[in-house]
């Protein structure tokens, strides 16, 4: 499976825009690229996914490169509830359903 | 719709000990998997099911055991629990696709201590 890396933390204030980066140099034509998040104690949840275009949803945006090797996860006006780990995953065809988590990056909101 | 439940939340077993995880989904779901989280560390694959009758290994199945005989159920069984088995475990439920865009639902988690 195609590698990704992510910074370890990265630290925002409230209602102002994030961008968590994220660089999958090794992704194939077919992997599509996943955002999950996690709360404190809590389950991972989707986020957001894409293959090639952009992509926007009532949570976040997702800028993809045109190349494809890095990707970009947009919260447009961060709250004090979007403090979380964000985990990048690539997905094959048949990997949608054995996801590869990576350490993810912690986002630290300020109020 | 409930999602996907996980029962118990908590639990604390000795060494040696035996116990099953529940974890059912009301979605309809086909592929169903089980994950544990070891403090700091991301997610790491159990056990996955992708229909009723039909199991396979993730990428640390040793000391677990899982079947499928429903849709909506998929335990997950600790034979003789070990401590290095003290984590949370998390199952989750996708509806198949057949690409790479399938997005999982999770459960809330069982935290569970072996003593």
């Amino acid at each position: 499976d195609a590698k990704t890396t992510q910074p370890n933390s990265m630290e925002s204030n409230e209602e102002e825009p994030v961008h968590l980066p994220c660089n999958h140099s090794t992704i194939s034509g077919t992997d599509y690229i996943h955002w999950y998040r996690q709360l404190p104690s809590q389950g991972p949840e989707y986020v957001i996914h894409g293959l090639t275009s952009n992509v926007n949803n009532r949570m976040a945006s997702l800028a993809i490169a045109e190349d494809r090797k890095s990707s970009t996860l947009i919260l447009h006006r961060a709250t004090l509830r979007d403090a979380a780990v964000y985990y990048c995953i690539l997905t094959g065809i048949q990997g949608a359903q054995k996801l590869v988590f990576g350490q993810g990056t912690r986002l630290t909101i300020n109020p | 719709n409930a999602g996907v439940t996980q029962t118990p939340k908590f639990q604390v077993l000795k060494t040696g000990q035996s116990m099953t995880l529940q974890c059912a989904q009301d979605m309809n779901h086909e592929y169903m998997s089980w994950y544990r989280q070891d403090p700091g560390m991301g997610l790491r694959l159990i056990h996955y099911s992708v229909g009723a009758g039909i199991t396979d290994q993730g990428e640390v199945p040793n000391g677990y055991n899982v079947s499928r005989s429903t849709t909506e159920d998929f335990p997950l069984r600790l034979l003789s629990a070990a401590p290095s088995q003290t984590s949370v475990y998390f199952c989750a439920s996708s509806y198949s696709a057949g690409t790479g865009a399938d997005t999982q639902y999770f459960g809330p988690g069982t935290r569970l201590t072996v003593l």
